[in-house]
């Protein structure tokens, strides 16, 4: 399965700036994400990353608040801007592996994350 | 409203216990997967259900599909402290995963 690095591990940040997460793939997947996962809490998908394109917004997640880049099929970026207390959470970069039917995701695999505190 | 419904959410027991972790939902899946989550790493997955009734074991772990495929469950037989993490169910919509509200396992020497 493919092998995720995400930097950086950790940070802390002053509100109101902004963080740049990037995440680097060991070969090349059609599918990437990026979650977030808030203290003691499940993960919640952000958005899907796309190749060469816009990415693909969950409800309640916007470009303006998390603009993400994908420009290569092995490395994204997710960015969080205008930082809050709020924003304090694991943010997680996942992959996943299409199936041979060329239609469903077979399996997803995810980054060890990085942890984000904003003061 | 979270589309699966895990309980509990939270539980701490002693080494040897056993446990079962319920995943719940009104729809119908044409599958469901179990991750385990710990401190500092992502999930990972442990198992994919996709027939209705089905029981799968992993070792210590089974985990079962409901026969409506609403629903599944893992347990666990004499827990140890390594069996420590969030466990989450999760479904595989088009093309994206999306997670249960996850259960905290704390096992205890």
């Amino acid at each position: 399965s493919a092998v995720i690095s995400q930097k950086p591990s950790r940070d802390i940040c002053q509100r109101g700036t902004s963080l740049t997460i990037q995440c680097q793939v060991d070969s090349q997947v059609t599918m990437m994400f990026w979650y977030r996962q808030q203290p003691g809490q499940s993960l919640t998908l952000i958005a899907t990353a796309n190749q060469g394109s816009e990415a693909t917004y969950e409800s309640g997640f916007v470009i303006d608040k998390f603009p993400i880049s994908r420009p290569n099929l092995t490395f994204s970026t997710l960015t969080v801007s205008n930082m809050s207390p709020e924003d304090s959470s694991i943010y997680l970069c996942s992959v996943g592996v299409i199936g041979t039917g060329g239609r469903t995701v077979q399996g997803y695999t995810f980054g060890s994350g990085t942890r984000l505190t904003v003061v | 409203t979270q589309l699966l419904e895990q309980s509990p959410q939270f539980l701490s027991i002693q080494e040897g216990e056993n446990l079962t972790v319920y995943c719940n939902s009104s729809s119908v899946f044409s599958s469901l997967q179990w991750y385990r989550q710990e401190p500092g790493e992502g999930p990972v997955l442990l198992v994919t259900v996709v027939t209705g009734g089905e029981v799968k074991k992993l070792k210590r772990l089974t985990f079962q599909f409901g026969d409506a495929r609403k629903d599944s469950s893992l347990h666990i037989t004499a827990a140890q402290p390594g069996d420590t993490g969030l466990y989450l169910c999760a479904y595989a919509g088009f093309q994206k995963l999306v997670f249960g509200t996850g259960t905290r396992l704390l096992v205890s020497p």
